[in-house]
Order: C-alpha cells, then sequence, then structure tokens
C-alpha cells in the first residue's frame, strides 16, 4: 500500500528559527511530490512541486528536497515568521496509484512571537 | 478521520463533450469545498470555491460557465467541464472543510484525472 507520512503531526517553534519538515513515502517510484500550505478556513496553497527527475526546489525563503531511494522529502523555511504559521502538507504521485494523488495528514506549525 | 471521494477516478472523452465530476464528503456535513486543478507538470491551482446553496467562487482566471459548479447538498459538489477541448486535459481535485474540527480541517479527495481528445 502506498503511503505518505508526514512527522510531527505539530511544530512550535520561536520566531526566526531555521525548520524542517519531514514527509516519507513508502514507493519511490513517483512521478512528483509536491508541499502545500493550509491555512484555517482557507483553501490550499501550493508552495512547491519536485519532479521525480529533480532533487530539489526553491522559492523564496523555502527549499524542499526530494530523496527518491530514501523515500523522503524535507521542507525547510528559513528565518520562521508568524505569518508561517499554517498546515504543511505534502502528496505524492505515485506512479501506480491509479491516478491518484497521496497526501500526507499534515504537519501544523506554529511560529511564536 | 473525515474521507472525501471523487467520482471518476479518471475519465477519457472526446472534444466537444461535457464531463461531470462529483466531490463527497463522507461522514460529514461540508458548507464548504474547494476544486483544484493541476497540469502536468505543474503545480496545483484553486479553481474555484464552492458554498452550498449558493454560486460558487471562482478565481482570477476560471471561466464560471466553463466550469459549473454546483453544490446543492451538504455531502455533495459537481464540477462541469463544458464542451471539453483538449487543453482542459488536468488532474482534479476537491477537498471539503470539517466544520466539526475546530480548526476547520480540510480532508482531499484522491483527484480526478481528464484526457481530452
Amino acid at each position: 500500500k502506498q503511503e505518505v507520512t508526514q512527522i510531527p503531526a505539530a511544530l512550535s517553534v520561536p520566531e526566526g528559527e531555521n525548520l524542517v519538515l519531514n514527509c516519507s513515502f513508502t514507493d519511490s517510484a513517483i512521478y512528483n511530490l509536491q508541499w502545500f500550505r493550509q491555512d484555517p478556513g482557507k483553501g490550499l496553497t501550493s508552495l512547491l512541486l519536485i519532479q521525480s527527475s529533480q532533487r530539489e526546489q526553491t522559492s523564496g525563503r523555502l527549499n524542499a528536497s526530494l530523496d527518491k531511494s530514501s523515500g523522503r522529502s524535507t521542507l525547510y523555511i528559513a528565518a520562521s515568521q508568524p505569518g508561517d504559521s499554517a498546515t504543511y502538507l505534502c502528496a505524492a504521485d505515485f506512479m501506480d496509484s491509479n491516478y491518484q494523488l497521496i497526501w500526507g495528514a499534515g504537519t501544523k506549525l506554529i511560529i511564536k512571537p | 478521520g473525515a474521507v472525501v471521494s471523487q467520482h471518476p477516478s479518471w475519465v477519457i472523452c472526446k472534444s466537444g463533450t461535457s464531463v461531470k465530476i462529483e466531490c463527497r464528503s463522507l461522514d460529514f456535513q461540508a458548507t464548504t469545498m474547494f476544486w483544484y486543478r493541476q497540469f502536468p507538470k505543474q503545480s496545483l491551482m484553486l479553481m474555484a470555491t464552492s458554498n452550498e446553496g449558493s454560486k460558487a467562487t471562482y478565481e482570477q482566471g476560471v471561466e464560471k460557465d466553463k466550469f459549473l459548479i454546483n453544490h446543492a447538498s451538504l455531502t455533495l459538489s459537481t464540477l462541469t467541464v463544458t464542451s471539453a477541448h483538449p487543453e482542459d486535459s488536468s488532474f482534479y481535485i476537491c477537498s471539503a472543510r470539517d466544520p466539526r474540527s475546530n480548526q476547520e480541517t480540510q480532508y482531499f479527495g484522491p483527484g480526478t484525472r481528464l484526457l481530452v481528445l
């Protein structure tokens, strides 16, 4: 069974710290892996998309890496700000998933001022 | 946990036909559902916010007459791609907000792949 796991489920850090969110997946045969941000009461915001052939993607203070061999992806947030507080989700597009995205349960991030 | 289903999981149709995609919240009533679209090798993009009993709110650049959204009940929202063309081929995913959760957690459907020939 293909699964995506995010640990921890929640994380609270002081403002200004660098932090890493983890995402693991059970099958290395993926087309891509995505990181999303979810704000309470709002829709989903796509952050970074990493294709299977890529090792990392960067957008501003965010950097996402992909290691298919170990089945892991990380989202690195530099110089965290209170506005970064949200739930972060990763989703994998497995090659053998019957055309479905497999989602992690998310990590709720709180940045304390 | 809460479950959101989508039907069909994939569909192939001819150009000019209309395709309906269903999004259901299976164990909770969702007053708000979201529809997203993802083109190959691109990130997910929010298309519209579907509110039960009222008109959907469309994001800029999304044609409301082409992508008809009906949220007729608290457990079902439908997205109809009218007069589909090959450029509409994409991955469509919905999410539903669970009002029972203090954080109004959203749960996501597995997605529907549409291929228009």
